[in-house]
């Protein structure tokens, strides 16, 4: 089975602009959630998703945005970018709301 | 709020002996804990989950054990080898209803021949 995807790999931004990162679950898993990674630090929880529904926020702004579709592929969205927002973001995805998750290879988003 | 603290500095052992690596948390009662394993430039990939009523549990080479009343898990990989060297972190469900998981800043294991 082919494991959690995301898109695009790299990602090179200017500050102010906007950007749409793109994850697909395993399949069947119904839950999917969002982490950002700063280096040498470990993944901060974002969004979690399950069926659709948001199921968690973690403590980012509100320029931060996320939703999962029928298909339970999830798109996260960063508006207005700072430099801060530089980092690893993590897609993972679970079969069941809580226990172990599944991640992606992540999407290295940087900010100029 | 919640703490969860990983030993910063890199451990490096030798090819065979046994690695323990330590996660303590405060301010918290999880419901459960897991490791991860995150290799550079890759996502974490999960190794073992823990609930709080066991004490430990076992993979393989790999063992974990959770003390609730000394808030600290350890995580014990035997016969060690080089393809064990990698970054491991420890994470605990959520303080809200276990709907996120909360990571460890990791630990750097370095195992050499």
């Amino acid at each position: 089975d082919a494991g959690v995807t995301q898109s695009p790999t790299h990602l090179i931004k200017t500050r102010g602009q906007h950007v749409t990162l793109r994850c697909s679950p395993i399949s069947g898993h119904k839950s999917v959630s969002w982490y950002q990674q700063v280096l040498g630090q470990g993944p901060q929880f974002i969004f979690q998703y399950y069926e659709k529904e948001e199921r968690g926020r973690g403590n980012f702004p509100d320029r931060f945005s996320a939703r999962q579709f029928p298909n339970y592929s999830s798109e996260l969205n960063v508006n207005a970018l700072l430099l801060g927002d530089s980092a690893l973001y993590l897609c993972a995805s679970s079969p069941r709301l809580i226990y172990e998750q599944y991640f992606g290879p992540g999407t290295r988003l940087t900010v100029t | 709020s919640q703490k969860i603290e990983q030993n910063s500095e890199a451990l490096n052992i030798q090819e065979g002996k046994t690695a323990t690596l330590t996660c303590n948390y405060t301010n918290y009662s999880p419901a459960y804990l897991q490791w991860y394993r995150q290799d550079p430039g890759r996502g974490p990939v999960f190794l073992l989950l823990i609930r709080e009523n066991e004490k430990e549990k076992r993979k393989e080479r790999l063992k974990v054990t959770f003390d609730t009343t000394l808030k600290q898990s350890l995580f014990h990989i035997t016969a060690s080898q080089p393809a064990d060297s990698a970054t491991y972190l420890c994470a605990l469900d959520g303080d809200n209803a276990g709907n996120m998981l909360t990571f460890g800043g990791g630990t750097r294991l370095m195992v050499k021949p």
